[in-house]
């Protein structure tokens, strides 16, 4: 399968635990997305990569949250003492820098749930 | 700031109707636009893209859409639903300029009865 994986698929964990999720983009893609998606909404952008430099980051990404892509390849999202508000959908996109239109690919989440 | 509006939350149709999910956007300069398809615990598939061109753009499952410059608008059409489309829809709006965040909306969530 040469798509978008994340893992874990699911992950429960406790109020104030840290939690790592992995991205794997499709191998010849230079750029990779956060977003994260809430019951009822679409997702909602948190960071996005160039190879391995971090382009942008929005407001939603606390200083509890912490993005890497090293040497370009996978990437790694961190949730630092996690928040019961922090349960949503973690989605992972990732795009080929193309002049003149691009697609993202988005993998199937990684579901954070809080307790 | 860039915007998408889905007015509807929630839509039924019954199997073999046509369907008609709507979007709105607000972006300042030539927006590219996309809808997306997203099954009960699955990623996003793209359905179809506008960048340029023909305003009337043809995607995967047999949807189509239109662009509407004066109305802001980028409907989604289906001219017969078969049950396997119940799915939450999503539109989005990105740069014309290159590979930056889209702006999602909030979805329609689509149901189709017998």
């Amino acid at each position: 399968d040469t798509g978008v994986s994340q893992d874990p698929r699911h992950k429960i964990t406790k109020r104030g635990q840290n939690v790592t999720f992995r991205c794997d983009p499709i191998s010849e893609h230079n750029r990779l997305y956060w977003y994260r998606q809430t019951l009822g909404q679409g997702p909602e952008f948190l960071t996005y990569f160039q190879n391995e430099a971090q382009l942008e980051k929005s407001r939603l990404l606390s200083d509890r949250f912490s993005a890497e892509r090293p040497k370009g390849s996978f990437s790694t999202l961190e949730i630092q003492r996690t928040e019961q508000g922090d349960s949503a959908m973690y989605l992972c996109a990732s795009s080929l820098d193309l002049a003149g239109g691009h697609e993202q690919f988005f993998g199937p989440g990684t579901r954070l749930t809080v307790l | 700031a860039q915007s998408v509006t889905q007015p509807d939350i929630h839509i039924t149709v019954s199997e073999g109707a046509s369907l008609e999910l709507r979007c709105n956007y607000s972006y300042g300069a030539t927006p590219y636009l996309f809808w997306y398809v997203q099954s009960p615990g699955q990623g996003l598939q793209l359905l179809l893209k506008y960048f340029s061109g023909d305003t009337l753009v043809q995607g995967i499952k047999g949807f189509e859409a239109e662009f509407k410059r004066s109305q802001s608008s980028f409907n989604l059409r289906k001219p017969s639903v078969h049950w396997s489309d119940a799915a939450e829809y999503f539109c989005a709006v990105g740069s014309h300029s290159g590979n930056t965040p889209l702006v999602f909306g909030k979805g329609t969530r689509l149901s189709v009865i017998a």
